[in-house]
């Protein structure tokens, strides 16, 4: 069975602080993990996957098949980031496993 | 980008009543489309996968008597919620996959969802 973990509901920093959101998943064979974003009032879209190994909006996510994790980071943080983040899994197809999901509130 | 568009947007209904919840692709062809559900403050659920003329693929724990799912066409998936009580009330959101080369490979596009309460 496939598993995916965001022990965090709510993540709050301040402007310009670093932002780790963690995630960690279960997955006996080889994942395709993403994080998805919802924006206040808008529909989830995809933010970064993990076989891009690109940074979207200052956000970068590195997969550690050693510890099973996809933590996704951002070295300075914005108030637009301000957000529900879900880190998403796939083991093959379309069908998509979510973490539980964390609320990432930017202060100034 | 891939647009996916639900309808409607949100419906009040009384309990043992019928719903019926569309989703389209509207410039993407997609022979499967999902079905999610989202218990407030709590993460998606996929119910069922979609797929064009063919039945419905069902998650463990959902009843298909009770969520059908049709997918008549390329565009349009609906999914009907039938005798419905309060317990159904909550946010069902659907999905789509374009064909592959378009996008990202494996990239969803969700539509934004149909807030269902049930009286």
């Amino acid at each position: 069975a496939q598993r995916v973990t965001q022990p965090e509901k709510l993540l709050s920093v301040f402007k310009g602080a670093p932002v780790e959101l963690k995630c960690n998943y279960s997955y006996s064979g080889s994942p395709e993990l993403f994080w998805y974003v919802q924006y206040s009032r808008q529909r989830l879209q995809l933010l970064l996957r993990h076989i891009s190994r690109e940074s979207i909006k200052g956000f970068t996510a590195d997969l550690n098949k050693g510890e099973t994790s996809f933590h996704l980071k951002k070295p300075f943080a914005q108030e637009e980031d301000s957000a529900m983040y879900y880190c998403v899994l796939t083991g093959g197809g379309n069908k998509l496993t979510f973490g539980t999901g964390t609320q990432l509130k930017v202060e100034l | 980008g891939a647009v996916v568009s639900q309808h409607p947007s949100w419906v009040i209904c009384k309990s043992g009543t019928s719903v019926k919840i569309e989703c389209r692709s509207l410039d993407f062809q997609a022979t499967t489309m999902f079905w999610y559900r989202q218990f407030p403050k709590q993460s998606l659920m996929l119910m069922a996968t979609s797929n064009e003329g063919s039945k419905a693929t069902y998650e463990q724990g959902v009843e298909k008597d009770k969520f059908l799912i049709n997918h008549a066409s390329l565009t349009l998936s609906t999914l009907t919620v039938t005798s419905a009580h309060p317990e159904d009330s909550s946010f069902y959101i659907c999905s789509a996959t374009p064909p592959g080369g378009r996008f990202t490979y494996n990239e969803q596009f969700f539509g934004p969802g149909t807030r269902l309460t049930v009286l």
